[in-house]
């Protein structure tokens, strides 16, 4: 059980163009999922908060119109990487709460998506 | 506010010999605690959490660690590496009221044969 799914695992895109990245909760309803940021050999960066149906929290630093984040239902988020830049080369990882143990505080990882843009 | 520190960013061991990765923490109130596993391009994996229930706290593949308030630790333990436990290892706090993970900066484990 707490299985996340993230698609693509990975991505290649030119400079310039949007990516978007799917976050889903597929054997659990998550009110709140939230999205990392990963450099090589780094710790994760918590980049924003997500809650279903209202707007996304964003962590001090984090450009909101860069990193689009849309959470349209209790198993979907999407983080789009608007106009990429070879700077957000990344890796990705998104994570949930089980709407079920909200007390645990804990977070379920997808296995997260390597961003390469060119 | 909550914080953690890893001591270590590497320990190298041989396989078959304990592991020991340390862990701070700083919190104001009571904290729930994990250890999670990284692989090489992989997402994470939780090994064990602790959540006020007993101080020592069983995970999977033998992990186990020990919540000690007195020192403000949890450290992670394991009496017998395996090949297989090269990885990074990230201690994680969060705060009874935050529902954010704060994430040390990680320790990376050196299984040689």
């Amino acid at each position: 059980g707490a299985v996340v799914s993230q698609h693509p695992s990975r991505v290649i895109c030119k400079s310039g163009t949007s990516v978007k990245i799917e976050c889903r909760s597929l054997d659990f309803q998550a009110t709140t999922m939230f999205w990392y940021r990963q450099f090589p050999k780094q710790s994760l960066m918590l980049m924003a908060t997500s809650n279903e149906g209202s707007k996304a929290t964003y962590e001090q630093g984090v450009e909101k119109d860069k990193f689009l984040i849309n959470h349209a239902s209790l198993t979907l988020s999407t983080l789009t990487v608007t106009s990429a830049h070879p700077e957000d080369s990344s890796f990705y990882i998104c994570s949930a709460r089980d709407l079920k143990a909200v007390s645990s505080y804990e977070q379920y990882f997808g296995p997260g998506t390597r961003l390469t843009v060119t | 506010a909550q914080s953690v520190t890893q001591l270590d960013s590497h320990v190298s061991v041989s396989e078959g010999t304990p592991v020991l990765l340390r862990c701070n923490y700083s919190s104001s109130y009571s904290p729930s605690l994990f250890w999670y596993v990284q692989h090489p391009n992989k997402g994470l994996q939780l090994l064990l959490k602790y959540t006020s229930a007993a101080t020592l706290v069983k995970g999977i593949n033998g992990f186990e660690a020990e919540f000690k308030k007195s020192e403000t630790s949890f450290h992670l333990t394991k009496p017998s590496a395996h090949m297989s436990d090269a990885a990074e290892y990230f201690c994680v706090v969060s705060e009874r009221g935050y529902s954010t993970l704060t994430f040390g900066k990680g320790t990376m484990l050196l299984v040689s044969p």
